[in-house]
């Protein structure tokens, strides 16, 4: 059974910094690409991130740019996202989720980040 | 950026009733995609490729379209599918979601 569990969430202020994990199992994880999309309170789904099988490309929405960070490492099955420089307006909750050809197929719990001072 | 525009915003429909999603694209995308969520959950796969059924969703779901214009249908409407429902688009970066549609059972 795939699973996805994030962790890592939580209160933070402006400016600072948070890491997001996603622990993956029930599937062979450096055969996927895997992605973040985020959802905030009340509002629709917004794609993140994007990371190839092997670590070597990367995509991110413009609003993250040079602010967040997607990364993986294979031998331990687990998908990160760093993100510097918060603002108010990435408050949201974070899915992770397994990337099939090039659609979510499998989607986490979803972990809940909120920035405010 | 492709924007996508979900129609209706917010409909109910009886069991039984045959409901039609539309997700109308900005630009002409190669396929679409569709997702329910239910309240408070992760977002589940309906549809990929613009027809074809994810693994384990029930055939009365089904999806059509091309081009800029692409539908979701369920066949016989049950409780079970009161959820919103989003399109998403992967023919260009940033990839991008419909605002949603909400599903009410009446």
């Amino acid at each position: 059974e795939v699973q996805l569990v994030e962790s890592g969430g939580g209160l933070v202020q402006p400016g600072r910094s948070m890491k997001l994990s996603c622990a993956a199992s029930g599937f062979t994880f450096s055969n996927y690409g895997m992605a973040w999309v985020r959802q905030a309170p009340t509002k629709g789904l917004e794609w993140v991130a994007t990371i190839s099988y092997d670590g070597s490309s990367t995509y991110y929405r413009d609003s993250v740019k040079g602010r967040f960070t997607i990364s993986r490492d294979n031998a331990k099955s687990t998908l990160y996202l760093q993100m510097n420089s918060l603002r108010s307006e990435d408050t949201a909750t974070y899915y992770c989720t397994r990337v099939r050809n090039y659609d979510f197929d499998y989607w986490g719990q979803g972990v809940m980040v909120t920035v405010s001072s | 950026e492709i924007v996508l525009t979900q129609s209706p915003t917010t409909m109910a429909a009886s069991p039984g009733e045959k409901v039609t999603l539309t997700c109308l694209a900005s630009s002409s995308v190669n396929y679409m995609y569709w997702y329910q969520q239910k309240s408070s959950a992760s977002p589940k796969l309906l549809i990929y490729y613009t027809s074809s059924l994810a693994s384990g969703v029930p055939d009365r779901f089904s999806g059509s379209g091309s081009g800029t214009s692409y539908s979701l249908t369920i066949s016989s409407m049950e409780a079970e599918d009161a959820a919103i429902y989003y399109c998403l688009q992967l023919t260009s970066t940033p990839l991008t979601f419909g605002s949603g549609t909400k599903l009410e059972i009446k």
